[in-house]
């Protein structure tokens, strides 16, 4: 089946770091998805991309859609506390089928 | 807002005993998943439904089974539970099409003994 290769596994930072992450495929998605989830949560939707070279932002996150559409990066800026939790990427297919990242563990350090 | 409602939060099984895992939303949304989340392993998909009375199996269906009878349900069954079934389950749902954003219940953490 398709995978997708999200790196890094984790990450430990200091508040106030940027921060980058990213997927590659060897498949095509039609929309990429970056999602986080708090430690009991289901995840939750960050940003969504729907157009390969689409540069989107969401305050401090900024994602983007690989020209070949195999691959997506997300960044965050300023990293808070609140940042702590694990991300996701997930491809899409037209009729909504996702394929998820194995995650990245975000750790922020006051 | 409901969204997507997951029940039971949590739940342990003996080994061999069957049990249902329910799962509900109200954004009208044709399509509805379930994912099993493992350490390291990240969401894989169970089962998928592209509309009431449609089902597909999806990258780790064996040991479940599921229906789709309304386009609000889409409940999970576990045959006969097994301790490799351990695990957090997460339902979600999305329009079909472009852009369809997936969004997921609270999910429901099993434990098989």
């Amino acid at each position: 089946g398709q995978q997708l290769n999200q790196s890094p596994q984790s990450m430990f930072i200091q508040e106030g770091e940027d921060v980058s992450m990213n997927c590659t495929s060897s498949s095509i998605f039609n929309t990429w998805l970056w999602y986080k989830q708090d430690p009991g949560e289901g995840p939750v939707l960050l940003i969504a991309l729907y157009k390969a070279g689409e540069l989107t932002s969401n305050g401090r996150l900024t994602a983007q859609f690989g020209i070949t559409r195999k691959d997506s990066f997300l960044n965050i800026s300023a990293s808070i506390p609140s940042d702590v939790g694990i991300y996701f990427c997930a491809g899409g297919t037209s009729y909504g089928k996702l394929t998820f990242g194995q995650g990245t563990i975000l750790t922020v350090h006051p | 807002n409901a969204g997507v409602t997951q029940t039971p939060k949590f739940q342990v099984l003996k080994t061999g005993q069957s049990m249902t895992l329910q799962c509900a939303q109200d954004m009208n949304h044709e399509y509805m998943s379930w994912y099993r989340q493992d350490p390291g392993m990240g969401l894989r998909l169970i089962h998928y439904s592209v509309g009431a009375g449609i089902t597909d199996q999806g990258e780790v269906p064996n040991g479940y089974n599921v229906s789709r009878s309304t386009t609000e349900d889409f409940p999970l069954r576990l045959l006969s539970a097994a301790p490799s079934q351990t695990s957090v389950y997460f339902c979600a749902s999305s329009r079909t099409g472009p852009g369809a954003e997936a969004f997921f219940g609270q999910g429901t953490r099993l434990t098989v003994v």
